[in-house]
């Protein structure tokens, strides 16, 4: 399984934007990049995906660098409810399974 | 709708005992995931269950085993319990392959 590398951990002030970044090196052709995220107490969450093109939702927005090598997830405006732990998952959308391997992610603290 | 439900949410055992989890899903998801979490090793995929059969299955002895009934929902069973096994157990639903997965709260297994 291509593997992503996060940083341990990041810290951001309430109100202001925050850049998560993700580096996947290996990544293949047909590996969709993932976001999750586990807020304290509760299971993981699915923020959003994508495969080449930058993606926007209600949540937040994927920056995908043009060699997909890496990315970045951006939550406009931090939260103190957005303190959680962001995990970078690759998931290959060929095949029938729908297994996610988990790093350890990026535990963001949101600070008021 | 109802988002994935797990029981029971807390448990002790002793070591030797076994334990059986039961994850109902989303209404009208057919996939079932189980995962693990530990401080040590983080979130870890056990199995991975569609239309009542094992899919797919993570790297954990044979004494944690699985089965999906009809109506979808999962059952995991752990025999012979070892200090180890505590845990957080997270179940997963998506309605079909490579979609979203949407996780429960978990059951809290701790091993005396």
């Amino acid at each position: 399984d291509a593997k992503t590398t996060q940083p341990n951990s990041m810290e951001s002030n309430e109100e202001e934007p925050v850049h998560l970044p993700c580096n996947h090196s290996t990544i293949s052709g047909t590996d969709y990049i993932h976001w999750y995220r586990q807020l304290p107490s509760q299971g993981p969450e699915y923020v959003i995906h994508g495969l080449t093109s930058n993606v926007n939702n209600r949540m937040a927005s994927l920056a995908i660098a043009e060699d997909r090598k890496s990315s970045t997830l951006i939550l406009h405006r931090a939260t103190l409810r957005d303190a959680a732990v962001y995990y970078c998952i690759l998931r290959d959308h060929r095949g029938n399974n729908n297994d996610m391997r988990f790093g350890a992610g990026t535990r963001l603290t949101v600070k008021p | 709708k109802a988002g994935v439900t797990q029981t029971p949410r807390y448990l002790i055992k002793t070591r030797g005992q076994q334990v059986t989890l039961s994850c109902s899903p989303i209404s009208g998801h057919r996939s079932v995931s189980w995962y693990q979490q530990t401080p040590g090793q983080g979130l870890q995929f056990l199995f991975e269950y569609f239309s009542e059969t094992q899919r797919n299955k993570g790297n954990f002895p044979g004494r944690f085993s699985g089965r999906q009934f009809s109506n979808s929902r999962s059952e995991m069973n752990v025999s012979t319990l070892e200090l180890g096994d505590s845990a957080l157990y997270l179940c997963a639903s998506a309605q079909g392959d490579r979609e979203t997965q949407y996780f429960g709260p978990g059951t809290r297994l701790l091993v005396l």
